[in-house]
């Protein structure tokens, strides 16, 4: 049973544009919820996170959504530039173990110049 | 600060060697974790220390798998005997402490023949 699901294998932006990435949880004891990016040959890079007490987080061009009714978050990217491909990871962790997360399978993100 | 430092960053091996993999983790961080990434489970976490302890190791796979932690400043993964199905890219991570998010190293890619 895979607790965190990112539905979508890849996602093709052009520059400039949006770049949104869907993730699904079940496992309704996490409450902190994290994105890293990783680039070929290297190791995941933390991105952003949000706590459950919140439904919004905005650092810079990057903002991730809760909707925890729906166990459902997102980020968002704005504008998408060429240096954010990548594969985008969603983790799931219970506050106390941020560290500790259940990831997803990853969605490559391609932002086309 | 140096990051994350894995060795070696390539393993090849034969199927009933063992195998050892090491770990750096960023000088102050009291938590550290060891993720192993394949095609078929994502990445998975395989064991938690905090505070040089072992927390969670419920991801270790089998008994050939072990981790230890002999000081704040130095981890190992052994895998004895080692498998085909052990071939994988192995990361270590370690966080603040255990409610921050956790830094990676670029991992050490595994291949057992």
């Amino acid at each position: 049973d895979q607790q965190v699901k990112q539905n979508s294998p890849s996602l093709s932006v052009q520059e400039g544009r949006i770049s949104i990435l869907n993730c699904d949880y079940t496992n309704s004891m996490f409450d902190y919820f994290l994105w890293y990016k990783k680039y070929p040959a290297e190791g995941p890079t933390f991105l952003i996170s949000i706590s459950s007490i919140k439904d919004k987080n905005e650092d810079g061009r990057f903002t991730v959504f809760l909707n925890k009714s729906a166990k459902h978050l997102s980020l968002h990217i704005v504008p998408s530039q060429p240096g954010d491909s990548a594969v985008y990871f969603c983790a799931a962790s219970a506050r106390l173990y941020a560290g500790k997360s259940t990831f997803g399978d990853g969605t490559t993100l391609t932002v086309k110049p | 600060d140096a990051g994350v430092i894995q060795s070696p960053r390539h393993e090849v091996t034969e199927m009933g060697q063992e195998v050892t993999l090491r770990c750096k983790p960023i000088s102050g961080h009291n938590s550290l974790f060891w993720y192993r990434q394949t095609m078929m489970r994502g990445l998975e976490l395989l064991i938690y220390f905090n505070n040089n302890v072992p927390i969670d190791d419920s991801g270790m796979p089998e008994d050939r798998f072990s981790a230890k932690m002999p000081n704040a400043s130095f981890s190992t993964l052994k895998i004895q005997p080692s498998e085909p199905r052990d071939s994988a890219v192995y990361f270590c991570a370690s966080s603040l402490d255990r409610y921050t998010e956790a830094f990676f190293g670029q991992g050490t890619r595994l291949t057992v023949v």
